[in-house]
């Protein structure tokens, strides 16, 4: 199974931060790499798709990379909303990996 | 609108059976894979099952397989999770979920809770 982790498990961030996640795959996914928001008591939900394409309705402030097998989630001017825990997911190959999560808090 | 409704969830003791539902609405449900992600209560998201949009292909995490079997409905809209053999380590909070592009989960029900307990 293709393992993924993610880096910091949390972090504290001020609004109108840049906040950057780190997401790597143990073994090449391509650009199969999706990373989701999960506010508490909620459901998730998507960000990102294919290491970079933004869901629709997705503020521009968020935005994916990938080199190799590293991945990357970029929140530019953090807002009050913005702040849950996020996880990456591999789809490239079953089962579909989540990672461990990062929670961006105050 | 796209909505998922799961439902099914309750307690169960060890080694019992639960079949969990989701009704799908706002789609067109026979053209999306599908999916099932728990959450085990304050954990992190765990992929559990997919079915493609014909039901030809299912897949599902290693800890769930020979006990777990996802099945749909596409004339009823829905889909299914029949669980057995349920061990305490099954509790948590199942997700349904729409497949979208590039085999990421582009919507998501509320979730329906499962608690194994003796």
């Amino acid at each position: 199974d293709i393992q993924m982790t993610q880096s910091p498990s949390s972090l504290s961030a001020s609004v109108g931060d840049r906040v950057t996640i780190t997401c790597r795959a143990s073994q090449s996914i391509s650009y199969f790499l999706n990373w989701y928001q999960q506010k508490p008591g909620k459901a998730p939900r998507l960000l990102i798709y294919a290491a970079s394409t933004l869901q629709s309705g997705v503020p521009s402030r968020f935005s994916g990379s990938e080199s190799g097998t590293n991945f990357t989630l970029t929140i530019r001017n953090l807002q009050p909303e913005d702040f849950a825990t996020y996880y990456c997911q591999q789809s490239y190959t079953a089962p579909r990996t989540f990672g461990p999560g990062t929670k961006v808090d105050i | 609108e796209v909505q998922l409704v799961e439902s099914g969830g309750g307690v169960v003791q060890p080694g019992g059976s639960l079949r969990l539902s989701c009704a799908a609405s706002g789609f067109s449900f026979e053209d999306y894979m599908m999916h099932w992600v728990r959450q085990r209560p304050g954990k992190g998201l765990e992929w559990v099952s997919l079915i493609s949009w014909d039901g030809g292909t299912t897949h599902y995490v290693d800890s769930v397989k020979g006990r777990f079997t996802i099945s749909r409905d596409n004339s009823k809209y829905s889909l299914h999770l029949e669980m057995n053999s349920l061990r305490t380590e099954d509790t948590a909070l199942y997700y349904c979920g729409k497949g979208h592009t590039s085999g990421s989960v582009g919507s998501w029900g509320q979730g329906t809770p499962v608690t194994v307990s003796s």
